[in-house]
């Protein structure tokens, strides 16, 4: 079956650096998402990685291994307002999107 | 990065009564919508995936009779909820695609069943 695991549930200082991992085992590859869900909001897109590598968009980097099975997103200078969830997404061979069940970011002061 | 719209943000209807959102992408042709629901802290679930032009596939526990979903275009994809009932009461939210592109999400529809 297809299986994407992140953990549940994560604590941070703000000012500090957080990484959120998210592996993977899915039918074919056709790249991995990040997004940011505010809790009673839809998620927002953050970043795309299609080849291996580091992305880097301002404070967020995203990293990706495909011989791995295995995605990060970096968060550098958290800020209070980035507590939030993060759902790491796989499309698979047939395009589909495979969602991971989010992690739960709680920033604390 | 590309808009879709969902509407209503939020609805209240009476227990019985069918309910419909919309899902429109504004400026691009989404090969494909996604619906999902969400629960309070908890993670999205995907209900069913709509082709245009094509009936949608609906994940398994997902009652395809209560959950109408019509894709007649590239830009427009609707969810009926019928003869809701409090247990129904939930965060849906739609999503666009094109195959290669990352998904797009509306606003989202609170709906509660009173």
């Amino acid at each position: 079956g297809q299986n994407i695991d992140q953990p549940t549930e994560m604590t941070a200082t703000e000012g500090a650096i957080v990484q959120i991992n998210c592996t993977y085992q899915t039918s074919g590859f056709n790249g991995l998402f990040w997004y940011q869900q505010h809790a009673g909001e839809a998620p927002t897109f953050l970043s795309y990685n299609v080849l291996d590598g580091l992305e880097e968009k301002g404070r967020f980097s995203s990293f990706l291994s495909r011989s791995k099975g295995y995605s990060y997103l970096l968060l550098k200078e958290l800020q209070m307002k980035d507590s939030a969830s993060y759902l790491c997404a796989v499309k698979d061979s047939n395009y589909q999107l495979i969602w991971g069940a989010g992690t739960k970011l709680i920033i604390k002061p | 990065g590309a808009v879709v719209s969902q509407h209503p943000s939020w609805v209240i209807c009476k227990s019985g009564t069918s309910v419909k959102i919309e899902c429109r992408s504004l400026d691009f042709q989404a090969t494909t919508m996604f619906w999902y629901r969400q629960f309070p802290k908890q993670s999205l679930m995907l209900m069913a995936t709509s082709n245009e032009g094509s009936k949608a596939t609906y994940e398994q526990g997902v009652e395809k009779d209560k959950f109408l979903i019509n894709h007649a275009s590239l830009t427009l994809s609707t969810l009926t909820v019928t003869s809701a009932h409090p247990e129904d009461s939930s965060f849906y939210i739609c999503s666009a695609t094109q195959r290669v592109t990352e998904a797009f999400f509306g606003q989202g529809t609170r709906l509660t069943v009173v």
